[in-house]
């Protein structure tokens, strides 16, 4: 398809257990974007790629969070040992650049931790 | 940190009429963008408008921003039930090499058949 893809599209774990979240990209998008939302509201930025590298990762909420981009292309979100408080929508994006350009976002991956 | 406000938080409005979204920000930005999320889906982009620009129209939406209020209004006119969504505005901070939007937390519209 031609919009972002994750997966899955729910994921329920339990406590201290790894889940691992994927984006596809829109192919060509240089610019990778992690977020998460919890339940209603905003959006709060976890991990930004510029090709395959991670300029900030300021956002990573603890040491427990790590994403890695292959290829320029594919991203995974990891969460090591999850808590209850992991718990939202993680949602990715990508834009053509990295300069303020519009976003395109995924349906978002709903974590829910028992 | 959360940049952007949008007021109100929630509005509830009849299909036909009108409906105002306001978003104030706090730092110098590069453009400002508004973005719709409806409920269990991800985030669409709407429309940008960049610092120098006062006004800008797309179909029914019509977004004004106002850089020395630092604030934006969103008017979509003649609402219809499937403009019931989120509504989230993103602001661009200027300076070299910036990236991130920051985004606020919403303003959640409800329009009634």
């Amino acid at each position: 398809g031609a919009g972002v893809s994750q997966s899955p599209s729910n994921k329920v774990t339990e406590k201290g257990k790894d889940v691992e979240l994927r984006c596809d990209p829109i192919s060509g998008h240089t610019a990778l974007y992690w977020y998460r939302q919890s339940l209603g509201q905003g959006l709060e930025f976890l991990i930004y790629f510029q090709g395959n590298s991670a300029p900030d990762k300021s956002g990573l909420p603890s040491d427990r969070f790590s994403a890695e981009r292959t290829g320029g292309s594919v991203s995974t979100l990891t969460i090591q040992r999850t808590q209850q408080e992991d718990s939202a929508v993680y949602l990715c994006a990508s834009s053509k650049t990295y300069s303020n350009q519009p976003q395109h976002f995924g349906d978002g991956t709903r974590l829910s931790i028992l | 940190s959360q940049q952007g406000e949008e007021d109100p938080q929630a509005l509830s409005i009849q299909e036909g009429e009108n409906a105002t979204m306001n978003c104030s920000y706090k730092t110098s930005i590069n453009n400002l963008q508004w973005y719709r999320q409806n409920s269990g889906r991800g985030l669409v982009h709407l429309i940008l408008i960049r610092s120098n620009e006062r006004e800008k129209h797309s179909g029914r939406l019509r977004v004004t921003l106002d850089t020395s209020k630092k604030s934006s209004s969103l008017l979509i006119t003649a609402s219809r039930a499937a403009d019931t969504a989120s509504y989230f505005c993103a602001t661009g901070e200027s300076g070299a090499g910036s990236y991130q939007l920051t985004f606020g937390k919403g303003t959640k519209l409800s329009v009634i058949p």
